[in-house]
């Protein structure tokens, strides 16, 4: 079955960097897209972007463009999140999340049938 | 980027009731509308795409329907394990945006 599995908890210090993992099982690692999803204590969901783990490609979001840096492993079939210059508003759980389709793009069907466990992130001084 | 709202933001029903959550888009996004469902302490869990289909393993008494910028989810029957905060989240552009969530508390 597929499994997600990311790595453990954080703590940073203000202006500090964090690099999450996430170990992928279960399916052809590099057949489907991987996205990063983060959710702060008590608040909604917020998509962070994507990575093609064939190619390496990466899309992220505006809000994150910058600080934000998606990478991959195919000998591991593991990809990664990085975040810099880290603020106290950066705490949160963040997830991986894979799409269900797969062998490129799915424009519209970007849908995430399956989640890593979450990573809590704790940024304090 | 487009704005997900849901209404409500919380609501309070019985074991049996008929629950509906809506989420409008901030323009038209086609069919392309998610929904999940968060318990405390997990991650979500996808229970329809595409507006209206359902995530296999998913109980039947999840529904979703509509298109354009209004979407619904439906619970027909609801039962406690029911007990959750529900997300929609458009597919159809970049930045994938969720809406703010409705949680459903059993009394």
């Amino acid at each position: 079955q597929v499994l997600l599995e990311q790595s453990g908890a954080e703590v940073r210090k203000p202006g500090a960097s964090v690099k999450i993992s996430c170990k992928a099982s279960g399916y052809t690692f590099i057949n489907h897209y991987m996205h990063w999803v983060r959710q702060a204590p008590g608040r909604g969901l917020e998509w962070m972007g994507t990575i093609d783990p064939s190619g390496g490609s990466t899309t992220y979001a505006q809000n994150f463009q910058g600080r934000v840096t998606m990478t991959r492993d195919t000998s591991t079939s593991t990809v990664y999140m990085e975040l810099s210059s880290l603020r106290s508003e950066d705490t949160s759980v963040y997830y991986c999340a894979r799409v269900d389709c797969s062998n490129g793009p799915c424009p519209g069907l970007e849908y995430f049938q399956h989640w890593g466990q979450g990573t809590l992130v704790t940024v304090s001084s | 980027d487009v704005q997900m709202t849901q209404s409500p933001s919380s609501l309070s029903t019985s074991v049996g009731d008929r629950v509906t959550i809506t989420c409008r888009a901030s323009q038209r996004i086609d069919i392309f509308l998610n929904w999940y469902q968060q318990k405390p302490g997990k991650a979500p869990k996808l229970l329809i795409y595409a507006a209206s289909r359902l995530q296999s393993g998913v109980p039947s008494r999840f529904s979703g329907s509509g298109s354009g910028r209004d979407f619904t989810l439906t619970i027909s029957s609801v039962q406690p394990e029911d007990s959750a905060t529900y997300y929609c989240q458009q597919s159809n552009i970049t930045p994938f945006t969720f809406g703010g969530g409705t949680k459903v508390e059993i009394k």
